[in-house]
Order: structure tokens, then sequence, then C-alpha cells
């Protein structure tokens, strides 16, 4: 079946600095695959962050950005200066066009950052 | 704006009862509602998803037995955990999708089995 591995947390980092999280998948079922990416905030609910559903195109939102690269069936998360604001969780979704399908979600990566 | 709302936030229930959970969407169209559960230390499994004009569909997992999904239409939906025991604990997730490709979650229904 499909899959998503990513970046296992926690990771911490400081205000200011760089921050990637890996995210690689597998795609058995799905022959053009969407990728996403979604952030929960502490009480919040999922929040779509950003998503590519063409091969080789990069997709940014809030300074964070993600490069769908179908040779290495990956779509690494990064931002060059977080922020405090930017601790949350961030999960990688696989899905397809296809509205009656789900998503397949990684593990979920948890992001601390401090001042 | 699109937002997807769930209820109850939280909900504690004895072994072998059971809970319902109810998702509005509101603001948009919904194309399907999806259902996940997320399990303590593992990811969001996908339940079971409904569409317009076709029969709910659960996964391997997951049965109408275990966990009936009614809606009359796919602005509202509700799911039961019939019968729940420790292993049906986690935080459930109710996505709506609007359109080909956005998807909009609530904030989920985390259940605790005593």
């Amino acid at each position: 079946g499909d899959s998503v591995t990513q970046t296992e947390g926690p990771v911490t980092v400081s205000e200011s600095e760089s921050l990637i999280i890996n995210c690689t998948y597998s795609a058995t079922s799905i022959a053009y695959p969407n990728l996403f990416w979604y952030v929960r905030y502490p009480g919040e609910g999922l929040q779509l962050l950003l998503k590519v559903i063409t091969a080789g195109q990069k997709g940014s939102s809030r300074g964070f950005e993600a490069t769908y690269n179908k040779e290495t069936t990956s779509f690494h998360l990064q931002k060059a200066s977080v922020q405090e604001s930017d601790s949350a969780v961030y999960y990688c979704a696989l899905g397809d066009g296809d509205y009656a399908q789900g998503l397949t979600f990684g593990l979920g990566t948890r992001v601390s950052v401090f001042p | 704006g699109a937002l997807v709302y769930q209820y109850p936030r939280r909900t504690i229930c004895k072994s072998g009862t059971s809970m319902r959970m109810e998702c509005q969407a509101v603001g948009f169209q919904a194309t399907s509602v999806a259902w996940y559960r997320q399990s303590p230390q593992k990811t969001f499994e996908l339940i079971a998803l409904s569409t317009v004009n076709s029969a709910i569909k659960y996964e391997q997992n997951f049965t109408q037995e275990k966990f009936p999904i009614s809606h009359p239409n796919l602005s509202f939906s509700s799911m039961t955990v019939l019968n729940a025991y420790l292993e049906d604990r986690g935080l459930y997730l109710c996505g709506a999708r609007a359109g080909q490709y956005e998807q909009y979650f609530g904030p989920g229904t985390r259940l605790t089995v005593l």
C-alpha cells in the first residue's frame, strides 16, 4: 500500500535557524500522487500548509517550501529562518486527485522553536 | 471561509459503552467527508469516506458495525464508536474535501476509554 515516512521528532531548533523535515513516500496505488504538508498548532486542527500536485514543482507558504521530487520520491519541507510561532506538529501526506479517496499521512514531526 | 467543526472536542467513556461524535462543514460545498483516527504513537488512519451519491466506504481495519456513520448530507456527518475499548482511544478527525484537492479538517474529538 501507500506510505509516507518523515523525520522522527521531536525536533528542537532555535529561533532564526533553518529547519528541514524530510519526507519520502511510496505510492503503489496512485499513478500521479499529490503531496501535501499539513500543520497542527497546539489546540488547533490540521491546517493545509502547502500542496504540490505536479512532479518537479515547488510549493511555498508562510516561508516554508517543499519540492516534489519524483526521482527520489521525496517532498522535504524547509524554512530558512524559523520563528517561535512555527512550533507545531508537521505532517507529510499523500493523496490523489480523486475526491473519493482519503489521504495517507506520515507519523508527524513535532517541532519546537525556542527563542 | 471554509471551516470544519467537530463536537465534542474531548470525551471519556467507560469500556464497553458507545459514544457519538459530530462533524459539520461550513462555508463550502463538501464533495466528500472522511473520518480518520490517530491512535497513540500512530499517524492518522482513514476509517471511512463518504461521497455524494455513493455508499460509505470503510477501510480494511474498520467496519460499519463498529463505526456506524450517518449523514443527511455532506455538510453534516456523525460517527459512533460502538462498544469502545482501550484500543479505540485516540483523536478522531473529520476531513471534508472541497473540490479536487483541498481538504479541510476539524480540530478532532479526543476519545479516552476508561
